[in-house]
Parts: structure tokens; sequence; C-alpha cells
């Protein structure tokens, strides 16, 4: 299986800071990377997908990059509705598998 | 509007079984390929498996990690999936999602999700 690393565990950043999430996969995917957001209580919801390609309906503040094994998140000013639990996943083989998370707090 | 909603859940004795249903609306469903994920509490989500489209003519894929003990199905003429638990374990403990995919040119992503449904598996 293709194992995703995620860094940092955890995160706080003031409103209207950047952000930057880290993934790496154990292999090359290809750019077959996505990003969700979870809040508490609810599913997560689809940010990102192709490494860099916004989903319909998602701020203009998050942004995807990388390539090979490495990839990131960008939220470019921090906003209080961001709060939440950030997954990465690829989605290159099976079986499709996610980083172990991102909590992102508000400072 | 694509809605998934997931039922079934509840409380399991070890080595028991559940099926779970998720109904989906507001889309074509035999256009899709439709999966189930679980998410242990406090942990990141797993996929399961998915079940293939009309197209492609309905086969499944699984996660190792249930394959032999988890089945997917769908009934396409009342838009419903269906996962199949058999030998239940402690570890199965989590929630339960449905989720639809996208396919694309850089690989399979999950676009729409279910509120889940909790399976707890305790003697």
């Amino acid at each position: 299986d293709i194992q995703m690393t995620q860094s940092p565990a955890s995160l706080s950043a003031s409103l209207g800071e950047t952000v930057t999430i880290q993934c790496q996969a154990s292999e090359d995917i290809y750019s077959g990377l996505a990003w969700y957001q979870q809040k508490p209580g609810k599913s997560p919801q689809l940010l990102i997908y192709g490494a860099s390609s916004l989903q319909d309906g998602v701020p203009s503040r998050f942004s995807g990059s990388g390539s090979g094994t490495q990839y990131s998140l960008k939220i470019s000013s921090m906003q209080t509705e961001d709060e939440g639990v950030y997954f990465c996943q690829q989605g290159l083989k099976y079986p499709f598998t996610f980083g172990s998370g991102t909590k992102l707090e508000i400072k | 509007e694509v809605k998934l909603l997931e039922s079934g859940g509840g409380l399991v004795q070890p080595g028991g079984s559940m099926r779970l249903s998720c109904a989906a609306s507001g889309f074509t469903f035999t256009d899709f390929y439709m999966n189930w994920i679980r998410q242990p509490a406090g942990k990141a989500p797993e996929w399961l498996g998915f079940i293939r489209n009309k197209a492609n003519g309905y086969t499944t894929e699984y996660n190792p990690s249930v394959k032999g003990r988890f089945t997917i199905s769908r009934d396409n003429t009342q838009n419903m999936l269906y996962l199949q638990m058999n030998t239940l374990r402690a570890e199965d403990t989590a929630t339960y999602y449905c989720a639809r995919t996208i396919t694309t040119v850089v690989g399979w992503y999950f676009d729409f999700w279910g509120p889940g449904t909790m399976v707890t598996v305790s003697s």
C-alpha cells in the first residue's frame, strides 16, 4: 500500500495568516492526490483533487501543489471557518489511502 | 442536489454480521462508482472498496484489510448502495460513510459523502 505522511500533526494560525500543510507519499503518485477538510461531527469535504484542481464551490484561498512524492495544501488567508482537520488522499492505486491528518486551529 | 444517506449502523457482537445501506439521490446513480469508507473516532479515514458504474460492469475492488469479510453491492433500480459485513471484530468499530467517486485522468477521489452511520462491535 502507498503510505501517506502528513505534517504537521497540528498547528494554529492567526486570522489572515498563510497556512501550509505537507503530505508525502511513499512512492511517486504522479499528482494523484486530493485534500479534504473535516469539521467536528461532519463528513470530509473535497477541497483539491489531482494535486492542484480546486473542487467546485471551494474558496480560492485554498490551493494545492506538488509532484512526485511531495505535495502541499496552502490556505492564503486563514479564516475562522477554516478550522478543522485536513487529510490528504492518494487516488492513484488501490487501496486508496489517507494521511493521518492535520488539525488546524485559530490562534 | 446530490444526497447520500447511510443507515443500518448500531451495536453488534464480535463475530456477528451487519448490513449497511446508503440511499442516493440527485444524480444518475448508474453513472458513478460508489464507495464505502470508514473512520474510527479520532483517526484517518480508511477506504474499504468500491463498486464500479454501469459502463464498467458494476464490478468491485476491495481493500485487502476487509476483502473476504465485506461485500459491496448496489440496487440500481432503487438507487441504493450496500455493505455486508461479516465476522465483525472490535477493530471494525467506526463511522461508516458511503461516498461518490469522481474519476479523473489523475486518479479517483470522493466528491460527495453521506453523514455516516456508526458501527460499534462489542460484547
